[in-house]
């Protein structure tokens, strides 16, 4: 089955870092994207940043730009995203999905909570 | 960046109806336009990719057409566990983008 999981959201103060894991089962991660996307609670989702499956393109969100960076670790099936510079308008359930076919998602993980607060 | 507008933004329907949601992009992208369901406190799950296309699984009462920049997802008999959210995505360059959402409700 195939399965993701998410850890490593918390709170942070504004100007901290944080970083994401995802942990992938139940396929060979080297042969897929990988994408993260992130919901406010209640509100609607916003695309993050993608990585292809050696590591070497990545693409974010105008965003997150210079702030994030998105890596993976295929041979520990570990998608992660190191977050800098944070801020309050990054509070957000970031969830990390599969790349299916023409860059849709799927399955997608549970997600983590980030909460950027003083 | 490319943008989707979804409509409406909710509706009400019952148990049998036949339920349309709109996605309007804001310039041509082909046929990648992507609609996903999502319920509360759930991640979302991919219904339909490519415009049409089912993904295993899913119901065939979902049906997804394309008139140029208007894309369209139907339910064609709403069933107990469709009421939830649903969203389109562009997938034709990046950013990706997602609409607004509809949210279908009883």
């Amino acid at each position: 089955e195939v399965q993701l999981v998410e850890s490593g959201g918390g709170l942070v103060q504004p100007g901290g870092s944080l970083r994401l894991s995802c942990a992938a089962s139940g396929f060979t991660m080297s042969d897929y994207w990988m994408h993260w996307v992130r919901q406010v609670p209640g509100k609607g989702l916003v695309w993050v940043s993608r990585v292809n499956g050696d590591g070497m393109m990545t693409d974010y969100a105008d965003s997150v730009t210079g702030r994030f960076t998105i890596s993976r670790d295929n041979a520990k099936n570990t998608l992660y995203l190191q977050m800098n510079s944070l801020r309050a308008e990054d509070t957000a359930v970031y969830y990390c999905g599969r790349g299916y076919s023409s860059s849709s998602i799927a399955p997608w993980g549970q997600g983590t909570l980030v909460t950027v607060s003083s | 960046d490319i943008q989707l507008t979804q409509s409406p933004s909710s509706l009400s329907a019952s148990i049998g109806d036949r339920v349309t949601i709109a996605c309007r992009a804001s310039q041509s992208i082909s046929t990648y336009l992507n609609w996903y369901q999502q319920k509360p406190g759930i991640a979302p799950n991919l219904l339909i990719y490519e415009t049409s296309r089912l993904r295993s699984g899913v119901p065939s009462r979902f049906r997804g057409t394309r008139s140029g920049t208007e894309f369209t997802l139907t339910i064609s008999s709403l069933q107990p566990e469709d009421f939830a959210t649903y969203y389109c995505q562009q997938s034709y360059s990046s950013p990706l983008t997602f609409g607004g959402g509809t949210k279908v409700e009883i």
